[in-house]
């Protein structure tokens, strides 16, 4: 499975756009991209896939450059709910991995008034 | 439709004791995990199934064990606790059918949270 990379922490207020970039160099040719968003206490939950270009859902948007060793999840115009830990995760569909999903460090957003 | 369903909520356990954590679930998943997260950390995969009767180890898998006797249950048995052990656990599930709606799923329990003291 390839290694993944995200920052730490961000920090947004309400109305804004926020990007957030996940770095995967090593992606292979079959892998897709999935990020998934976890609300404190409760387990975390699917956003959005993508395999190239771009995938827009009605949650977010997901950007995918054409040598796809990055990707950015962009969320439009945030609330106060949408402060949560984001994961990127790379792996070889079928998008479960079998059940072997590997959860890295994630991205804390905060969403402030 | 209960989807994933963990229990216990909470759990006190003293160092050495062992003790089950249930999961079961009603979707007629193929597979299914468990995961652990500390605070401040990312979940990390303790053992996971792609169906009755086959496990296989995690990244964290030290510890613990599990079995899949059935499509719906997959217990993971903490064989004598450690301090190291505190934590929350996470069971999903998902379908290995990803030409159905939920193929691109993944369907968590709750959360047990675990105190070894």
């Amino acid at each position: 499975l390839a290694k993944t990379t995200q920052p730490i922490s961000m920090d947004s207020y309400e109305g804004q756009e926020v990007n957030i970039t996940c770095s995967h160099n090593n992606i292979a040719t079959n892998d897709y991209i999935t990020w998934y968003q976890q609300f404190p206490s409760q387990g975390p939950r699917f956003i959005i896939q993508g395999y190239k270009t771009k995938v827009t859902n009605e949650v977010a948007s997901l950007f995918i450059p054409a040598d796809r060793k990055s990707s950015t999840l962009s969320l439009p115009r945030v609330s106060l709910s949408d402060t949560a830990v984001y994961y990127c995760l790379v792996g070889v569909a079928p998008y479960n991995q079998g059940g072997k999903l590997i959860f890295g460090q994630g991205t804390e957003l905060s969403v402030k008034p | 439709n209960a989807g994933v369903t963990q229990t216990p909520k909470f759990q006190v356990l003293k160092t050495g004791q062992s003790m089950t954590l249930q999961c079961a679930q009603d979707m007629n998943h193929e597979y299914m995990s468990w995961y652990r997260q500390d605070p401040g950390m990312g979940l990390r995969l303790i053992h996971y199934s792609v169906g009755a009767g086959i496990t296989d180890q995690g990244e964290v898998p030290n510890g613990y064990n599990v079995s899949r006797s059935t499509t719906e249950d997959f217990p993971l048995r903490l064989l004598s606790a450690a301090p190291s052990q505190t934590s929350v656990y996470f069971c999903a599930s998902s379908s290995a059918r990803t030409d159905s709606s939920s193929g691109n799923t993944i369907y968590f329990g709750e959360g047990s949270w675990l105190t070894v003291v």
